[in-house]
C-alpha cells in the first residue's frame, strides 16, 4: 500500500510558466513533507519542505502547498527554466521515522 | 549545506562476488543513515538504517545477510552486496540526517550504480 502516491509520472511545461506537481499521502501521522530534485545517476537534493502546522511554505521559484483535510500537497514552480527539469520525489515523515518517498514525476520544461 | 559523499559512484562486477559500498558525512557527525535502491521508474526504496555502533535495522524484505551494513564510526556506513547477482543491479542511494528528530530534512549521496554481470 503506497503512503505516498504521486499520481502523474510525468509532466511537460512551457518555459516560464508554471509547473504544478502534486503528491497525495495516506497516513494522517505524517506531519512532515520534503520535495526532492533528482537528476540521472544522481542522488536526490532537497528542495523545500513544510510541516503540517503550515499550508504554504514559498523559497523563491518554489512554493509548497499543503491541505492536510484533502491529505494533498503540491509543489509549484514559477516561473519554470528549462534547468528545472527533472525528477522530483515528494516523501513525508513523521518523528523520527525514515521518509516515505512517492514514484516521483519527471518533468520536463521546454525552451 | 550538509555533505554526504558516496564511492564508488560505479561499479561492475561479476556475479557472485561481492561489492562493498562507502557513505560519508563530510561536515557533520551522523548517528543514523538510510540506505535506499532505486528501480527503473520507481521510487526510492528504503533498505534499511543504520545506526552507529549497533545493528542496521532492516525494512520488510530486504535480506541482512545479503546487504551487509556496517556504520563504524559517526561519519562512515558501509553496504555490501554479498554474492552479488543480476537482479542485485541498481542504483543505492546512502543518506544522513541533519538536525533532531522531527526534521525530516535529509541529504543524500551521488549515489552507486552497480552493474551485475
Amino acid at each position: 500500500d503506497q503512503q505516498v502516491k504521486q499520481n502523474s509520472p510525468s509532466l511537460s511545461v512551457q518555459e516560464g510558466r508554471i509547473s504544478i506537481l502534486n503528491c497525495d499521502y495516506t497516513n494522517s501521522m505524517f506531519d512532515y513533507f520534503l520535495w526532492y530534485k533528482k537528476y540521472p545517476a544522481e542522488g536526490p537534493t532537497f528542495l523545500i519542505s513544510i510541516s503540517s502546522i503550515k499550508d504554504k511554505n514559498e523559497d523563491g521559484r518554489f512554493t509548497v502547498f499543503l491541505n492536510k483535510s484533502a491529505k494533498h500537497l503540491s509543489l509549484h514552480i514559477v516561473p519554470s527554466q528549462p534547468g528545472d527539469s527533472a525528477v522530483y520525489f515528494c516523501a513525508a515523515t513523521w518523528g523520527n521515522t525514515p521518509l516515505v518517498f512517492g514514484k516521483g514525476t519527471r518533468l520536463s520544461v521546454i525552451a | 549545506g550538509a555533505v554526504v559523499s558516496q564511492h564508488p559512484s560505479r561499479v561492475i562486477c561479476k556475479s557472485g562476488t561481492s561489492v562493498k559500498i562507502e557513505c560519508r558525512s563530510l561536515d557533520f557527525q551522523a548517528t543514523t543513515m538510510f540506505w535506499y535502491r532505486q528501480f527503473p521508474k520507481k521510487s526510492l526504496m528504503l533498505m534499511a538504517t543504520s545506526n552507529e555502533g549497533s545493528k542496521a535495522t532492516y525494512e520488510q524484505g530486504v535480506e541482512k545477510d545479503k546487504f551487509l551494513i556496517n556504520h563504524a564510526s559517526l561519519t562512515l556506513s558501509t553496504l555490501t552486496v554479498t554474492s552479488a547477482h543480476p537482479e542485485d543491479s541498481s542504483f543505492y542511494i546512502c543518506s544522513a540526517r541533519v538536525g533532531g528528530a522531527g526534521t525530516g530534512e535529509l541529504f543524500f549521496g551521488e549515489g552507486s550504480r552497480l552493474t551485475v554481470l
